[in-house]
């Protein structure tokens, strides 16, 4: 079974500055995705980055990139020029794109402050 | 923007009664989903629908739980018998095809058994 790991339970950033939120996964497949979600307070999963596995290129929206390094099964969010509207939970989650199912696998959520 | 909607937003229920969750998912998708969220906790997974049927289902979803799709738009989770530890946050997602990466997610039903 797949596992998702979020080491980090609560990060702080300061308004403008950079943050680094980490993902470590566990899978045997080769094919899959990987997510960033955003909840805020009103708890609603707003998808923030979407990486697929067979893709080298790292994904980027806007201030929001990954560091997706296969091998080590790491998936980091980087979140740039932080707003004091970035604060939520962040969950990392995991999808398998081939024939073991469509369910996602969530991390336990990392808690962001943004500070002004 | 096309979009999953969940109703009612929040749910208040005694324990031992019976509750019924209802989602609209975006109207040309296939696969549908229940998550759960414990206050606190991760999102889990409850179960996987499609073609009208039961596709993948988790070790939460036991007997007390069910999934249906009564009319072709709407897709239910009915929970029979609640209890105090069926309190969480419950999300429905879709999305068009099997493969296709990214799940629709409504805002959420946010359950209160009492």
């Amino acid at each position: 079974a797949q596992t998702v790991t979020q080491s980090q339970p609560e990060m702080s950033v300061q308004e403008a500055e950079t943050v680094t939120l980490s993902c470590t996964y566990d899978t045997s497949e080769s094919d899959y995705y990987l997510f960033w979600y955003k909840q805020p307070p009103s708890r609603q999963m707003i998808l923030v980055i979407r990486q697929e596995a067979y893709k080298q290129q790292n994904a980027t929206e806007n201030r929001f990139s990954v560091n997706f390094q296969k091998a080590a099964k790491s998936f980091s969010l980087k979140i740039s020029d932080s707003q004091l509207g970035d604060a939520a939970m962040y969950f990392c989650a995991y999808r398998s794109a081939g024939t073991s199912g469509s369910r996602l696998t969530f991390g336990e959520g990392t808690q962001l402050t943004v500070n002004p | 923007e096309p979009e999953v909607t969940q109703t009612p937003s929040h749910q208040v229920t005694q324990m031992g009664q019976e509750v019924i969750l209802r989602c609209v998912p975006i109207s040309n998708h296939l696969y549908f989903y229940w998550y759960r969220q414990i206050l606190g906790q991760k999102v889990e997974f409850l179960v996987s629908f499609y073609n009208n049927e039961i596709s993948e289902k988790s070790e939460i979803f036991d007997d007390q739980f069910s999934v249906e799709r009564p009319d072709g738009s709407n897709f239910t989770l009915k929970i029979r018998s609640t209890k105090l530890e069926d309190s969480a946050m419950y999300f429905c997602a879709s999305h068009s095809y099997k493969a296709a990466p990214e799940a629709f997610f409504g805002q959420g039903t946010r359950l209160t058994v009492v």
